[in-house]
């Protein structure tokens, strides 16, 4: 069981927009931690998409951004690609058991 | 380029240790900590801990705690893991990570290590 919570799976057609939500609580998210987005495409490392809530690296296409609020954050992608099917991550960190980071179960996102 | 190339696959019985390496390039190795994360198959991302080339420190998730060991060796800038007392729970692709400054994120990854446990 994961501390943060995503939606196993998402699913959408090309050109739309689909969201991917990332539920946590007061001792990560809602205590002012940072949001991190990491894609996965099968058989490979995760590649870093999102950091610190709503930055996006040097190369990361604008289609992908991000936000957070509360004790939750969301990843956009709008103009969907089939390319971007892929499992999608969010990270954090926590500060019980010591404080460590601490990852969403991961979101299998379809391009139907 | 950044770039964090990992040792190449194992495969260990149930009781053994095996230890996994990450050897960085095009960075100063002192200047980020190398954090370590495992994926089962088919499962999510689960954090293992950090080292700090520059210092040594080391930290680790409660779960692993006594079972793993990091290191690095700042003269071949190539951090690594070892995990003890291996279970097929442990069965898994294990990264090496860099982690970007102090947001925490990670910008570089390795290309994964995959860990079969078996009789």
């Amino acid at each position: 069981q994961s501390v943060l919570t995503q939606p196993p799976s998402v699913s959408g057609a090309p050109g739309q927009r689909v969201t991917i939500s990332c539920t946590g609580s007061s001792s990560n998210i809602g205590a002012g931690y940072d949001v991190h987005w990491y894609q996965q495409l099968p058989g490979t490392a995760p590649k870093l998409l999102i950091y610190a809530n709503d930055d996006r690296p040097s190369g990361v296409p604008d289609r992908f951004s991000g936000s957070k609020s509360g004790t939750s954050a969301s990843l956009a992608i709008t103009g969907l690609q089939a390319e971007d099917e892929a499992d999608y991550f969010c990270q954090s960190f926590d500060n019980t058991l010591s404080g460590h980071v601490v990852f969403g179960g991961g979101t299998k996102l379809t391009v139907v | 380029q950044v770039q964090l190339v990992q040792s190449g696959a194992e495969v260990k019985e149930p009781g053994a240790s095996v230890k996994v390496s990450c050897k960085t390039s095009g960075y100063t190795f002192t200047d980020h900590f190398i954090h370590w994360v495992r994926q089962a198959p088919g499962q999510g991302l689960e954090w293992m801990g950090w080292i700090n080339p520059k210092s040594g420190d080391t930290k680790s998730a409660q779960k692993f705690q006594g079972r793993v060991t990091m290191t690095g060796d700042t003269s071949i800038n190539t951090a690594s893991m070892e995990l003890d007392s291996l279970t097929s729970d442990d069965a898994a692709v294990y990264f090496c990570a860099r982690r970007a400054g102090n947001r925490r994120h990670y910008d570089n990854w390795g290309q994964g290590t995959l860990v079969t446990v078996s009789s």
